[in-house]
């Protein structure tokens, strides 16, 4: 399996600004993604990190919005940028291991007012 | 439109019993499908995989393929309260085991009567 960490894990924020989420795993992963989970609805996911190179989105994400970084093998960030209370949700770090096995990260909990 | 259907529950089963979670998917690409357990205010636990048709167990859980069908499920043996939660099914996308994007389901909210 894979112990994955998220920071922060629960933040509330001012409509506008923006947050930064951290991903970290505690092995080499060959892939990590980002998901979204909003209050009573499953998860979807925004876009998939690519190490050292731009994140792909799925449709209806923006890098704009959203930009992810994965500057190695087990670390990455997701920004929401320019929030709104929109944005409230639960943010989730993905990965998947080299044993094509896909685990969740706790999570962080974010609030817009 | 890749979809993925699952009974929308809640499903309530008492203590004891077999749960039974249900799912059909509609991408005849996948070839791997992952069941997740979610609690409350949690995120989701691996539970387990299966990419064979037929039948897998581990434990209490056994998961059921059967990719002619489109079909994937979930039995629960000796239900117990702490099995309470939301079961997300997850086909992986495509037409290979590695690394694909899953596709979730909107969930079965199970709760174990003691």
């Amino acid at each position: 399996s894979a112990v994955i960490s998220q920071k922060p894990s629960r933040d509330i924020c001012q409509r506008g600004t923006s947050l930064t989420i951290q991903c970290q795993v505690d092995s080499q992963v060959t892939m990590m993604f980002w998901y979204r989970q909003q209050p009573g609805q499953s998860l979807t996911l925004i876009a998939t990190a690519n190490q050292g190179s731009e994140a792909t989105y799925e449709s209806g994400f923006v890098i704009d919005k959203f930009p992810i970084s994965r500057p190695n093998l087990t670390f990455s960030t997701l920004t929401v940028s320019n929030m709104s209370p929109e944005d409230s949700s639960i943010y989730l770090c993905s990965v998947v291991t080299v044993t094509d096995t896909q685990y969740f990260g706790p999570g962080t909990r974010l609030t817009v007012l | 439109q890749k979809e993925v259907e699952q009974n929308s529950g809640p499903l309530s089963v008492p203590e004891g019993a077999i749960a039974s979670l249900n799912c059909t998917y509609s991408d005849r690409g996948s070839q791997s499908f992952f069941w997740y357990r979610q609690y409350s205010g949690k995120s989701p636990e691996l539970i387990m995989f299966i990419y064979s048709n037929g039948d897998k167990e581990d434990g209490r859980f056994t998961a059921q393929l059967n990719k002619a069908s489109q079909y994937v499920s979930l039995l629960i043996r000796d239900s117990q309260p702490s099995d309470s939660a939301t079961y997300l099914c997850a086909p992986r996308e495509g037409f290979d085991n590695q690394g694909g994007k899953l596709i979730f389901g909107q969930g079965t909210e199970l709760s174990v009567k003691p």
